[in-house]
């Protein structure tokens, strides 16, 4: 069965600095990636997906995650980091021999102090 | 374009008590599911509705839990009666087509409280 891993349950990163906030996951068959963010009090935000093709996947709010087959590991970057992305970050993956079921990591709290 | 909306936003019961859940999907999106994120671990699945028949439901985890869509549009989930260890956050995610490859739209959720 497909998981995800999210080993940093925080991040804190000081305002200005590169951000990274790790995934690594295990499916069956080709993996397919999606990163979501929550801000206090509001829903999942999409911010990209991994498909097929090229290994670098730019998305929303200057964010973007390299997918690493050899390490079975899909981080999320941003050269960056604002104070305003201070928020809970979601990893997520659907495998093709699993229903197609969603399958989220438990999070990363993410903080950038300025 | 209106996102994916849900009702209520908080809702506080007692044990043995009956919650109904709503969500409104995006406007045109066949795809709706819910999700559930108990005490600060991962969002896990719980089902998938197109239009109004149940595609999959494996993630449900009693008879307890009743969901619906009638008429394909929006979707009720009841929670009949609540027991304490159904505490957590509620998603609604809606999407377009459904395959794998799809992107599901969230709604703010709905924190439910069992006492």
């Amino acid at each position: 069965a497909q998981s995800v891993a999210q080993p940093e349950d925080q991040v804190n990163v000081a305002e200005g600095n590169p951000l990274t906030v790790k995934c690594t996951y295990s499916v069956s068959g080709n993996p397919y990636l999606f990163w979501y963010v929550q801000y206090p009090n509001r829903g999942l935000q999409f911010l990209l997906k991994y498909i097929t093709g090229d290994n670098l996947v730019k998305g929303s709010y200057g964010f973007e995650a390299e997918f690493n087959k050899s390490q079975t590991s899909f981080h999320l970057k941003k050269p960056s980091a604002l104070v305003s992305d201070s928020a809970l970050y979601f990893c997520a993956v659907r495998d093709l021999g699993d229903n197609n079921d969603m399958r989220f990591g438990a999070g990363t709290r993410l903080t950038v102090k300025p | 374009e209106a996102g994916v909306t849900q009702f209520p936003s908080h809702s506080v019961i007692e044990k043995g008590q009956t919650v109904t859940l709503r969500c409104d999907p995006i406007s045109g999106h066949d795809n709706l599911y819910w999700y559930r994120r108990v005490m600060g671990k991962e969002i896990k699945f719980l089902l998938h509705f197109v239009k109004e028949s149940k595609q999959d439901e494996s993630g449900m985890p009693n008879n307890r839990f009743l969901a619906e869509r009638t008429g394909g549009t929006y979707s009720t989930l009841k929670v009949q009666p609540a027991e304490l260890e159904d505490s957590g956050v509620y998603f609604c995610a809606s999407s377009q087509v459904g395959g794998i490859t799809d992107t599901q739209y969230f709604g703010p959720g709905t924190r439910l409280t069992v006492l």
